[in-house]
């Protein structure tokens, strides 16, 4: 099976910074991976597919990239609505898994 | 507007069988796989399983830790997908979300319901 390595676990920030995650998986995914942001007591919202494509209605500061095994998400102006945990997931094989998530508080 | 609600979660007992139902709306249910992810309590998410559309004739794909115990199912005519759970251990409480998903192979998960929990408790 294929392990989701994500990085930091959690991170403090403010409003207007850049903020980076990191998503590295055990083996070569390609570009099958995908983000999610979740916010408590809330389903996730999907933000990236395939790796760097941008869902739509997602805003233009969310950004991903990598392919392969190493990934990144990055939000370029952190906003006050950013503040969630987020997950990668991958899909190149059965079973379908998700890395462990990246707090962003402030 | 695509709409899932779960439906069936409860406090149950270790070793008893509980069925949970996801009903979909506001789209063309037959033409999408259809996919269960589980979250327990303060923890991350955990892919459990995946129906293909019946064109494709509706086989599954499961987790290991619940591969021979959960069985998902789907009834196009009503919009439905149940995911069968027996002997349910402690370790799969936790809220269920039904997504949506590919026709033939699970994806990502761009629709989510909002969750029903199940607690598996002595």
């Amino acid at each position: 099976a294929i392990q989701l390595t994500q990085s930091p676990s959690s991170l403090s920030a403010s409003v207007g910074d850049r903020v980076t995650i990191t998503c590295r998986a055990s083996q070569d995914v390609s570009n099958a991976l995908v983000w999610y942001q979740q916010k408590p007591g809330k389903p996730p919202k999907f933000l990236i597919y395939d790796a760097s494509s941008l869902e739509s209605g997602v805003p233009s500061r969310f950004s991903g990239s990598g392919s392969g095994t190493d990934f990144t998400l990055t939000i370029s102006s952190l906003q006050s609505e950013d503040f969630a945990t987020y997950y990668c997931q991958q899909f190149n094989d059965y079973p379908l898994s998700f890395g462990g998530g990246t707090k962003v508080e402030i | 507007e695509v709409q899932l609600v779960e439906s069936g979660g409860n406090i149950i007992q270790p070793g008893r069988s509980l069925r949970l139902s996801c009903t979909g709306s506001g789209f063309k249910f037959g033409d999408f796989g259809m996919s269960w992810v589980r979250q327990a309590p303060g923890k991350g998410l955990e892919w459990v399983g995946f129906i293909r559309a019946e064109s494709y004739g509706g086989t599954t794909e499961y987790a290991a830790s619940v591969q021979g115990r959960f069985t998902i199912s789907r009834d196009d005519s009503k919009s439905i997908v149940y995911l069968q759970m027996s002997g349910l251990q402690t370790e799969d409480t936790g809220v269920y979300y039904c997504t949506t998903d590919r026709a033939y192979s699970s994806s990502w998960f761009d629709n989510w319901g909002q969750g029903t929990l199940v607690t598996v408790s002595s």
